[in-house]
């Protein structure tokens, strides 16, 4: 079974600081892992994604991740905050199947 | 590329009603989902399809929640009758062949009075 932990239902950074949101997966099996970021009365977008290679992804938006196996970790950082990234963000672990299974969220608040 | 189409985005109704949720898919995408956001449960998988075909309909909460895909290019999630538990946001999602990325729809607001 696999399960996604997202540390932080609520987390606030200023503006210009380093964003953190946490991340922990369980699987049985190579684990793909994924950030969805949601924007206020909006959809789900991807922001990166992990399947195989190099475990430092880069996404949009300035957004980066890195895959650590030995902590069961992908956690989701962006050196410099801005205003526009106030959102909810999602982790999610798939099994290479179709099944996704989201975390909990974590909603950003950008102080000026 | 139009993205993922949901119609409507906000619907309100009283308890007891039909609700009928549609979507639209990305052309070429040969998997569509169905998903329900609460803030007690947060985002849950109700069904799938692939190729028009439901392949894993386990989330779909009771016998009240009925999904079909009668093309590639539409699906249906109905409700029938509705309760006030069912509020919630409601998603389409769909996704390439070969390909691991689900792409979302905007959402329906689902309130039942």
């Amino acid at each position: 079974a696999q399960s996604v932990t997202q540390l932080g239902s609520h987390v606030s950074v200023s503006e210009g600081a380093l964003v953190l949101l946490r991340c922990n997966y369980s699987s049985s099996v190579p684990p793909y892992l994924f950030w969805y970021v949601q924007y206020p009365n909006q959809g789900l977008q991807l922001l990166l994604k992990y399947t195989t290679g190099a475990t430092l992804v880069k996404g949009i938006n300035g957004f980066e991740a890195e895959f650590k196996k030995s902590e069961t970790s992908f956690h989701l950082t962006k050196p410099s905050a801005h205003m526009s990234d106030a959102a909810e963000y999602f982790c999610a672990v798939s099994d290479a199947t179709y099944k996704y299974i989201f975390g909990t969220g974590t909603r950003l608040k950008v102080l000026a | 590329d139009a993205g993922v189409i949901q119609s409507p985005r906000h619907e309100v109704t009283e308890m007891g009603q039909e609700v009928t949720l549609r979507c639209k898919p990305i052309s070429g995408h040969n998997s569509l989902f169905w998903y329900r956001q609460t803030m007690m449960r947060g985002l849950e998988l109700l069904i799938y399809f692939n190729n028009n075909v439901p392949i894993d309909d386990s989330g779909m909460p009771e016998d009240r929640f009925s999904a079909k895909m009668p093309n590639a290019s539409f699906s249906t999630l109905k409700i029938q009758p509705s309760e006030p538990r069912d509020s919630a946001v409601y998603f389409c999602a769909s996704r390439p062949a070969g390909t691991d990325t689900q792409y979302f729809g905007p959402g329906t607001r689902l309130t039942v009075l």
